[in-house]
């Protein structure tokens, strides 16, 4: 699958927008964008997909590039819960498996 | 979303003694499910897959006869820890999805401390 570059680590104050950002420059036509968050001592939790369309769900927001070779994880008023690990992970059609890099380490400041 | 469970949420075993990790999708059948290993300030590694009813893949650099995972039941998927030593140490992850192309949901996690 192709890799995907994140930042390390970002801060955001409370009650703003957070927007994360994910290079996937290496991106198939049949890759799909995922997004999964890990809160402190839990497992992952999903929070979006998509494959070329925006997409928006009650979480979060996904903006996808129009080359697809980036992406951006919109959440729209960060909360202290919102304070996590996030992946920016690509699955490949008929490939069941996540392969998890780095994320970014997102701090909300209160 | 559906909801995964794992059990127990944390153990502490010695050195030798073998340790069971039992993960359970509680609302929906998982065609096949994940088992994850996480150390710490690192990522999550997939050590394995495991399909209903047939053995399970392994990824690479992963011993099988020291990992033993069990898919018996559409539900339930158990990663046996044989011989622990205290490297083995970790954070142990399933994850679980009902079919191809569905989403996947994680456990909790299972904290194993080998003393």
């Amino acid at each position: 699958d192709a890799k995907t570059t994140q930042p390390n680590s970002m801060e955001s104050n409370e009650e703003e927008p957070v927007h994360l950002p994910c290079n996937h420059s290496t991106i198939s036509g049949t890759d799909y964008i995922h997004w999964y968050r890990q809160l402190p001592s839990q497992g992952p939790e999903y929070v979006i997909h998509g494959l070329t369309s925006n997409v928006n769900n009650r979480m979060a927001s996904l903006a996808i590039a129009e080359d697809r070779k980036s992406s951006t994880l919109i959440l729209h008023r960060a909360t202290l819960r919102d304070a996590a690990v996030y992946y920016c992970i690509l699955r490949r059609f008929g490939n069941e498996k996540l392969t998890f890099g780095t994320g970014t380490r997102l701090t909300i400041i209160p | 979303g559906a909801v995964v469970s794992q059990h127990p949420s944390r153990v502490i075993c010695k050195s030798g003694t073998s340790v069971k990790i039992e993960c359970r999708s509680l609302d929906f059948q998982a065609t096949t499910m994940f088992w994850y290993r996480q150390f710490p300030k690192q990522s999550l590694m997939l050590m394995a897959t495991s399909n209903e009813g047939s053995k399970a893949t392994y990824e690479q650099g992963v011993e099988k006869d020291k990992f033993l995972i069990n898919h018996a039941s559409l539900t339930l998927s158990t990663l046996t820890v044989t011989s622990a030593h205290p490297e083995d140490s970790s954070f142990y992850i399933c994850s679980a999805r009902a079919g191809a192309g569905t989403e996947a949901f994680f456990g909790q996690g299972t904290r194993l401390t080998v003393v």
